[in-house]
């Protein structure tokens, strides 16, 4: 049973252009969670999506960042126009269930340099 | 107000001996779930061990075991029979309904095994 998958690993991007970063949860999974490292910091909770849904984003900037989990196909978390703030390591985390003992089980992250 | 806090940046402990990582948290929910993920240098999350909030035994996963002390809002990580593979970034992490149920990290607290 292959685990949450994320990719790329790394991702380095110019100032002004976009950053795509794909997650594919654990099979069975339909709940997928977004979260940014900086560094030497802990992880930062984006956003909660579930099939199609959007269902918190609360913690997603409001401009230039944008998740999707479609129907078909993995995750998605979009940066557009990528500051060098924004270099960081992304982790995207799937459960089967949403209660409070549900554990979420992680990616390997991407990391995101931007130059 | 921060909701999880890890006072010890960084800690040292020799090779076999148990070692305590600090957290605390704070929350009005009287339904929480708090979490214990391990992040070695490569990067990745892993799951360590869960302790619900109306759970009244400690909870224990083989060498580790969670100092539950709720009156205190403490949820301090013992490790024992620390193994040099144990050297990582440690993060408490949370769950309550205050804060739509997504996870609330900590700083972290790096832990280093002396051989």
């Amino acid at each position: 049973n292959a685990g949450v998958m994320q990719n790329p690993r790394h991702l380095v991007r110019r100032r002004g252009q976009e950053a795509r970063l794909r997650c594919s949860p654990m099979k069975g999974h339909s709940h997928v969670y977004w979260y940014r490292q900086l560094p030497e910091e802990g992880l930062k909770f984006m956003v909660y999506l579930q099939k199609e849904n959007i269902i918190d984003e609360s913690g997603m900037p409001k401009e230039r960042f944008s998740a999707e989990f479609p129907k078909e196909g993995p995750s998605i978390l979009r940066i557009q126009q990528v500051v060098r703030g924004d270099s960081a390591a992304y982790f995207c985390a799937s459960s089967p269930n949403r209660g409070l003992d549900s554990e979420q089980y992680f990616g390997p992250g991407t990391r995101l340099t931007v130059t | 107000a921060q909701k999880i806090t890890q006072t010890q940046p960084g800690m040292f402990v020799q090779e076999k001996e148990a070692v305590t990582l600090d957290c605390t948290y704070d929350t009005s929910d009287q339904s929480y779930g708090l979490f214990w993920y391990k992040q070695p240098s490569s990067g990745e999350m892993i799951f360590l061990i869960y302790q619900g909030s109306y759970d009244e035994q400690n909870a224990t996963e083989g060498r580790y075991s969670l100092n539950f002390q709720k009156a205190r809002k403490s949820a301090n990580l013992v490790i024992s029979a620390s193994q040099l593979g144990d050297s990582a970034m440690y993060f408490c992490a949370m769950r309550d309904y205050n804060y739509g149920q997504n996870f609330v990290f900590g700083p972290g607290t790096r832990l280093s095994v002396l051989p």
